[in-house]
């Protein structure tokens, strides 16, 4: 199955500042790749799909990049809503797969 | 507005059975793939199984594949889990989920899930 790597696994930041959080692939996905914010006690919500499409209703801070086995999700400018947990996950072969989340965090 | 309501969840002994169904609403149903995911206490998320929009093609994570079988009735607006030889690392909050297209293209809509535990 295609193993994901988050880094890093907790990012500590203010509010206001830019997010980077990169997600790696043992083995080229294309551009199957989606990112998913989830919070505390809630389902996760899908924020990109196909590495750089936001999903309908997602805020323009939120951006996706990259393709083979480097991707990237940025998020311009930390809103307080914006401190979660996000996971990647690929649709490129079966199994589905997701990475470890990467936990974004109040500085 | 899309509804996805989760059912079935609940306390079982390792190595018995559990079906777990979902309620979709809002939609189109026949027109979208369907998904069940977990996770299980404190750790990431792990898709479970995924079923086409025709409910014929149908995939599974490895650590399910032979135990559980993912089934929607389209005349009901209705999926399915049915989960068998359950263990004690099944134990987790079950979420089934729309996805934006009619297999796997990304799960856009979520229930709330439905906790599943498995002890002894």
């Amino acid at each position: 199955e295609i193993v994901l790597t988050q880094s890093p696994a907790t990012l500590s930041l203010s509010p206001g500042e830019r997010a980077t959080l990169s997600c790696g692939a043992s083995q080229s996905l294309g551009s199957y790749l989606a990112w998913y914010q989830q919070k505390p006690g809630q389902a996760p919500r899908l924020l990109i799909y196909d590495a750089s499409n936001r999903a309908t209703g997602i805020p323009a801070r939120f951006s996706g990049s990259g393709s083979g086995t480097d991707f990237t999700l940025t998020i311009s400018s930390l809103e307080p809503e914006d401190f979660a947990v996000y996971y990647c996950q690929q649709r490129s072969d079966w199994p589905l797969t997701f990475g470890g989340g990467t936990k974004v965090e109040i500085k | 507005q899309v509804q996805l309501v989760e059912s079935g969840g609940g306390v079982v002994q390792p190595g018995w059975s559990l079906r777990l169904s979902c309620a979709a609403s809002g939609f189109t149903f026949s027109s979208y793939g369907m998904h069940w995911f977990r996770q299980a206490p404190g750790k990431g998320l792990e898709w479970v199984a995924v079923v086409r929009n025709n409910g014929i093609n149908k995939y599974y994570g490895d650590s399910v594949k032979g135990r559980f079988t993912i089934s929607r009735d389209n005349s009901k607006n209705t999926l399915n889990l049915e989960m068998n030889n359950l263990r004690t690392e099944d134990t987790a909050v079950y979420y089934c989920a729309k996805d934006r297209g009619t297999e796997a293209y990304g799960a856009l809509n979520w229930g709330q899930g439905t906790l599943v535990t498995v002890s002894s």
